[in-house]
Order: C-alpha cells, then sequence, then structure tokens
C-alpha cells in the first residue's frame, strides 16, 4: 500500500546549524510532495511543497529536494532559529481530477537551541 | 486570509454516541478532506470530497463514518457509534484544486469516554 517514511524522528541543532530531514514514498504515481510544520496543539501549516517536475525549490532559508528515481525527497532548513522548533511533516499525493489524498510521513520532532 | 474553520475545538462523548465534526471550507474551494491524527501519531486521511460524492476513502472511514456538505458552506463528518479508539484530533482540510495547496482547519479533539 501507500506509505511514507520519515526519518529522523526527532532531530536537536544548534541554533545557526542546519538540519536536513529525508523521507522516502512507496507509490510511484506520487506527483506532489508538501511539507508541513505543526507547533504544539496548532493545525499542520505548508512550508512549502514540491511537484514531481521539479528536482529542487528554494524558499529563504528552506529547501526541498526531490529524487523520483529513488523515491525521496528531503527538507533543508539552514540557519536555523529558535523559532523553527516544532513538528515536521512530509507528505505525498497523487493528484487526479478529483482531489489528491495527502499519505504523512511519521514526523520529525525538530528542537533548536539557543 | 481566509481560513478553513471547524468547531467544535473539543468533543467529549460517551462510548456509542453519535458526534457531528463541523468545518467550514475556504469559501471558493471545492475539494474537502478530513483526516485525523491519534496524539503523537502522524496525519491520517480518512476521506476526500469533491462535486458532492466521496472520490476517496482510507480504511479507516468504515460504516461508522459519513461526510456531508448540507449547504454551500458546511462540510461535516458524522461518526455514528463512537468507540474509544475514535478518540483523536480531526481536521478538515480544502483546495481549490485537485493538486493544490491543502489548508488545514485547527481541528477538533474528539475524545470518547
Amino acid at each position: 500500500g501507500e506509505n511514507v517514511e520519515q526519518h529522523p524522528s526527532t532531530l536537536s541543532v544548534q541554533e545557526g546549524d542546519s538540519a536536513v530531514i529525508k523521507c522516502t514514498y512507496s507509490d510511484s504515481a506520487s506527483n506532489y510532495f508538501p511539507w508541513y510544520k505543526q507547533e504544539l496543539g496548532k493545525r499542520p501549516q505548508l512550508i512549502i511543497d514540491i511537484r514531481s517536475n521539479v528536482g529542487e525549490k528554494k524558499d529563504q532559508r528552506i529547501a526541498v529536494t526531490l529524487n523520483k528515481t529513488a523515491k525521496h525527497f528531503s527538507l533543508h532548513i539552514t540557519e536555523t532559529q529558535p523559532e523553527d522548533s516544532a513538528v515536521y511533516f512530509c507528505a505525498a499525493s497523487f493528484i487526479y481530477n478529483q482531489g489528491g489524498k495527502l499519505i504523512f510521513g511519521q514526523g520529525t520532532e525538530l528542537s533548536v537551541k539557543p | 486570509e481566509p481560513e478553513v474553520t471547524q468547531t467544535p475545538s473539543h468533543q467529549v462523548t460517551q462510548m456509542g454516541q453519535e458526534v457531528i465534526l463541523r468545518c467550514v471550507p475556504i469559501s471558493n474551494h471545492l475539494y474537502f478532506y478530513w483526516y485525523r491524527q491519534i496524539l503523537g501519531q502522524k496525519v491520517e486521511f480518512l476521506v476526500s470530497f469533491y462535486n458532492n460524492e466521496i472520490s476517496e476513502k482510507s480504511e479507516i472511514f468504515d460504516d461508522q463514518f459519513s461526510v456531508e456538505r448540507p449547504d454551500g458552506s458546511n462540510f461535516t463528518l458524522k461518526i455514528r457509534s463512537t468507540k474509544l479508539e475514535d478518540s483523536a484530533m480531526y481536521f478538515c482540510a480544502s483546495s481549490d484544486g485537485p493538486g493544490e495547496t491543502q489548508y488545514f482547519g485547527p481541528g477538533t479533539r474528539l475524545t470518547v469516554l
């Protein structure tokens, strides 16, 4: 079945360091890969996404890379700040005319120490 | 900026009771979703809805679950006979296209006693 594996489950970095979170997906038909940030007790919020026709996308301190052949994608956060501390979820989706469900990874709890 | 809203924020119910969770998607969106998140676990897909029909549902979404768009603004999730294991945070999401960003509501925390 469809599955997304995410690693690591917890990540602790010093402020200013980089953080990398990796995901692999099983459904080769997946064509949309968003990343969500979830603070404690809050809703998941989209921080960046990438589609299958693109290998890399960057937005200020956040970048995502996609390797379709290997079926994995990664989130890179540079110059981390304490406010980056949260749980980050990757997701994969196959888009079709009637919608596109998101299959989420298990989440990575990122802690940025000042 | 428009947001998805959900009511109630917290619902406590007895096992076997029916609950209805309500969502108001972003007004120009046409694609609607329900997800759930058991405490400390990942977000899980339940159902997607488009053009007044379920377009896809997961194994979790069994006969005890149903969805409805009773009017032009609300999107509801009904659980007919709640079980202890239904206790979770339920998120509604909406998007304006099949490949567009899904925006999540703040969630309803369901506690089944």
